[in-house]
């Protein structure tokens, strides 16, 4: 079966711009959970979205938001780009339930100029 | 969260064993993952530890001690392609799949 698509796979912003990534998560899961990765700071939860719902919240400021459709496709969407906003942001998709594999997809490089 | 702690990197002889060690804040934990990540691809799971003990994969093999906050995983019979970095990662309790990734261990296999 398809594994879980991320588009674009790499973007280039200018600060003070908005910027939405997309994923499609594995078919027949529901729950999509995005994070940003950076070099010094390993992986960090943004936010986990299930059933249409965000279900768990990182520290991440209120720039960062996301919604899911009834397709279980998800977006997160970053106003008002600052230089270190720059990351790749992964997407990975699971059932959903409490310690189920999650699976990631390639991820969208962003960088903000 | 979870406050998880990995060394940042490891080298290793091909063919031999590495334990990459991993600690974590007890309170509030519902388990633990380890994920394998080669440079410039996405992570892919290896484990899910959420009883005390050692569990097997293969060459793989992930140990949790949950009264010491502790987890390990040990890769036997070290070949070149292992060179990639581990993560390590916490499940937060009452959240599903709120999950707290350690910054990994990039683990060089040498010849």
């Amino acid at each position: 079966k398809a594994g879980v698509t991320q588009t674009p796979r790499y973007l280039i912003k200018t600060r003070g711009q908005q910027v939405t990534l997309s994923c499609s998560p594995i078919s027949g899961h529901r729950s999509v959970s995005w994070y940003q990765q950076t070099p010094g700071q390993g992986l960090q939860f943004l936010f986990e979205y299930f059933s249409e719902t965000q279900r768990n919240k990182g520290n991440f400021p209120g720039r960062f938001s996301g919604r899911q459709f009834s397709n279980s496709r998800s977006e997160m969407n970053v106003s008002t780009l600052e230089l270190g906003d720059s990351a790749l942001y992964l997407c990975a998709s699971s059932l959903g339930e409490k310690g189920t594999e999650a699976f990631f997809g390639q991820g969208t490089r962003l960088t903000v100029v | 969260g979870q406050n998880i702690d990995q060394p940042t990197e490891m080298t290793a002889t091909e063919g031999a064993i590495v334990q990459i060690n991993c600690t974590y804040q007890t309170s509030g934990f519902n388990g633990l993952f380890w994920y394998q990540q080669h440079a410039g691809e996405a992570p892919t799971f290896l484990s899910y530890n959420v009883l005390d003990g050692l569990e097997e994969k293969g060459r793989f093999s992930s140990f949790l001690s949950r009264s010491k906050g502790y987890s390990y995983l040990l890769l036997k019979e070290l070949q070149m392609k292992d060179s990639a970095s581990y993560l390590c990662a916490g499940l937060n309790s009452g959240g599903y799949q709120k999950v707290t990734f350690g910054t990994g261990t990039k683990l060089q296999v040498i010849p």
